[in-house]
């Protein structure tokens, strides 16, 4: 099984702040990963689609780049309604999530 | 506006079963892929199944396999989810999604998610 290890799995930062988050997978998964923001009481929402491709109507403050085993998730400039818990999740080898990433207003 | 909205949760007592289903509108059913995730409460997400948009391809998750069949009827625009031997260890929220593409391993992307169905098992 593909293990998918995120981090930092809490962060606190200012509005305004680039915040960055990391996703390392056990083994080469090419592009086949995707990020998901979820804000507590809600479902997950599609925020970036194979590593990098921007989902259609997310603000473009969220990026995602990386291939085969490391990735990275940027917010540019943090806003207070991104308070959430942002997960990484591959598809290469059935699907597996990361263990999620806490994000909070400093 | 594409909408998935699952039933069927609630308390089970430990070795018994329950069927999950999900109510899919707003888009054509039958051109995608559709997939099981579940949350137990306050941890993160698990992957359970995933099915193709014909039915003709299934996966599964280790923890549920031999356990949960996943299964869909397309002339009704449901997805469903038996889930048999139940354990406390199955306890979460169970959301469905829609897939990218009509298969479970290409564009496997969720866009949406339910609001999900809460299974607790407990004696």
């Amino acid at each position: 099984d593909i293990q998918m290890t995120q981090s930092p799995s809490s962060l606190s930062a200012s509005v305004g702040d680039r915040v960055t988050i990391t996703c390392q997978a056990s083994q080469d998964i090419s592009n086949y990963l995707n990020w998901y923001q979820q804000k507590p009481g809600k479902a997950p929402k599609l925020l970036i689609y194979d590593a990098s491709n921007l989902e259609t109507g997310v603000p473009s403050r969220f990026s995602g780049s990386g291939s085969r085993t490391d990735f990275t998730f940027t917010i540019s400039s943090l806003q207070p309604e991104d308070i959430a818990t942002y997960y990484c999740q591959q598809y290469d080898n059935l699907i597996t999530f990361g263990q999620g990433t806490r994000l909070e207003i400093k | 506006e594409v909408q998935l909205v699952e039933s069927g949760g609630g308390l089970v007592q430990p070795g018994r079963s329950l069927r999950l289903s999900c109510a899919a509108s707003g888009f054509t059913f039958d051109d995608y892929a559709m997939h099981w995730v579940r949350q137990a409460p306050g941890k993160g997400l698990e992957w359970v199944s995933g099915i193709s948009w014909n039915g003709g391809s299934t996966g599964y998750a280790d923890s549920v396999k031999g356990r949960f069949t996943i299964s869909r009827d397309n002339a009704k625009n449901s997805l469903y989810l038996q889930m048999n031997s139940l354990g406390a260890e199955d306890t979460a929220l169970y959301y469905c999604a829609k897939s990218g593409s009509s298969s479970p391993t290409r564009a496997a992307w969720f866009d949406p998610w339910g609001q999900g169905t809460l299974v607790t098992v407990s004696s």
